[in-house]
């Protein structure tokens, strides 16, 4: 697609719950990032990919957090047992390898209820 | 740890007026990015500086970087209601790495 794709837009889910995020990045892009927003705050780095190179996941709040990026391409994140902390935007990035530009896609946002 | 501070946080001005936003950051960087955000929306990229003594210019709008000093700046010219957003800087510490951002400036600008 022009840019990048993120599903579902919006999400209310039951705290307890599994949620899954889907990023669909640029084509071509071989960089894809995630990061969280909270209500009026700036941006908090989860995790980044980079081609076949060993993701950086070291911004993953706890082990209820993880993500997966299927063939160089699509990603994935899974939030296991949802807390109402949870509740925020989640947006997605991807870039080419050098970085240059990075384009964030619209977000997902989530509703831990 | 690379630490991302702009100041200010909050600006409200007048229309027709010129100010500038400051972006510190704590390490070593060869990447430096402004965004725009728009309530409920995602960011918006407005500049990209690789290199000491970048300088971009997009309208009413210049970024320009000092990695000396590690410190970007973006100056508003002559505002205009439209400029009203959230603008964020994000430091990348080595080329394809990960972005730390910072808090962002909650601009408003008055008419």
């Amino acid at each position: 697609g022009a840019g990048v794709s993120q599903s579902p837009s919006n999400k209310v889910t039951e705290k307890g719950k599994d949620v899954e995020l889907r990023c669909d990045p640029i084509s071509g892009h071989t960089a894809l990032y995630w990061y969280r927003q909270s209500l009026g705050q700036g941006l908090e780095f989860l995790i980044y990919f980079q081609g076949n190179s060993a993701p950086d996941k070291s911004g993953l709040p706890s082990d209820r957090f993880s993500a997966e990026r299927t063939g160089g391409s699509v990603s994935t994140l899974t939030i296991q047992r949802t807390q109402q902390e949870d509740s925020a935007v989640y947006l997605c990035a991807s870039s080419s390898r050098s970085g240059n530009t990075i384009y964030f896609g619209e977000g997902s946002w989530l509703t831990v209820v | 740890e690379l630490k991302v501070e702009q100041n200010p946080l909050f600006l409200s001005m007048q229309e027709g007026k010129n100010y500038t936003i400051y972006c510190n950051y704590s390490t070593t960087s060869d990447r430096l990015y402004w965004y725009r955000q728009d309530p409920g929306k995602s960011l918006e990229s407005l500049f990209v500086l690789l290199s000491n003594g970048a300088v971009k210019q997009e309208g009413r709008l210049m970024a320009s970087l000092d990695t000396k000093a590690r410190l970007s700046t973006l100056h508003i010219t002559a505002a205009v209601h439209d400029l009203s957003a959230t603008y964020f800087c994000a430091v990348g510490e080595t080329s394809g790495s990960r972005l730390t951002f910072g808090e962002g400036t909650q601009l408003t600008v008055n008419p």
